[in-house]
């Protein structure tokens, strides 16, 4: 286990639904991150927070809405998706962001209808 | 534009081989690289890391190469065992958070 923990593993819904994924980390670290890995493509950098704060934005789609309520805690609130947006979805941590060493959860498996 | 990719989407290799993945980059300004194995159902895992001013990195098993001169960065794994299978992708970094991935070489171990 590498210390960070997301929930659900798996989730379906529909394009009107209103869901929510949650990360837990454990190592104590103050920067974490969402990503999106779609098959056959690199992993894409969504959100970065540190120290709660949100630091960075990659031109994601409103539909996708970031939540940091503590150091040790992320999550990412899915409204009105897209098809396009089955994915995995992967948090991450680091010490800081300034940290290289990123720690990832096992990732929730998405599917939207 | 500049990314990161990978020359081959998959490999095998026999148990007891050495396995060498290899990794294209182009952007001249990144100053940091890692690999990463992901296994199925599991997140990325952290294998090793190397920065731009070394050439070559050891650690259990495993080694980075990295050839500035080409753009070029390597993993190889020495005496490839089954627990290994695994996708492997590498990273570059550029002023911390730019973080760029690229997209994997699926490494198949024959017992």
């Amino acid at each position: 286990e590498t210390g960070v923990t997301q929930t659900p593993r798996h989730l379906v819904m529909g394009m009107t639904n209103k869901k929510s994924l949650k990360c837990e980390q454990h190592l104590g670290h103050n920067a974490m991150y969402w990503y999106k890995q779609s098959a056959k493509k690199p992993l894409e950098l969504m959100f970065v927070y540190n120290f709660k704060e949100q630091t960075e934005n990659n031109s994601v789609p409103s539909r996708f809405s970031p939540e940091c309520p503590n150091s040790s805690h992320l999550f990412l609130h899915l409204h009105t998706l897209q098809p396009e947006d089955s994915a995995l979805y992967l948090c991450a941590s680091s010490q800081d962001s300034g940290s290289y060493e990123q720690y990832f959860g096992p990732g929730t498996r998405l599917t939207v209808t | 534009g500049e990314s990161v990719g990978l020359h081959l989407p998959t490999l095998s290799v026999q148990e007891g081989d050495n396995s060498i993945i290899n990794c294209a980059y182009s952007n001249s300004a990144s100053d940091y690289f890692i690999w990463y194995k992901q296994e199925s159902g599991k997140g990325p895992q952290f294998i090793i890391d190397i920065r731009s001013n070394m050439d070559k990195r050891q650690g259990q098993r495993v080694t980075v190469l990295l050839n500035k001169t080409v753009k070029h960065l390597s993993l190889q794994i020495a005496a490839t065992q089954p627990g290994d299978s695994a996708v492997y992708f590498c990273a570059e970094n550029k002023n911390n958070n730019d973080m760029r991935f690229g997209a994997g070489t699926r490494l198949t171990v024959k017992p």
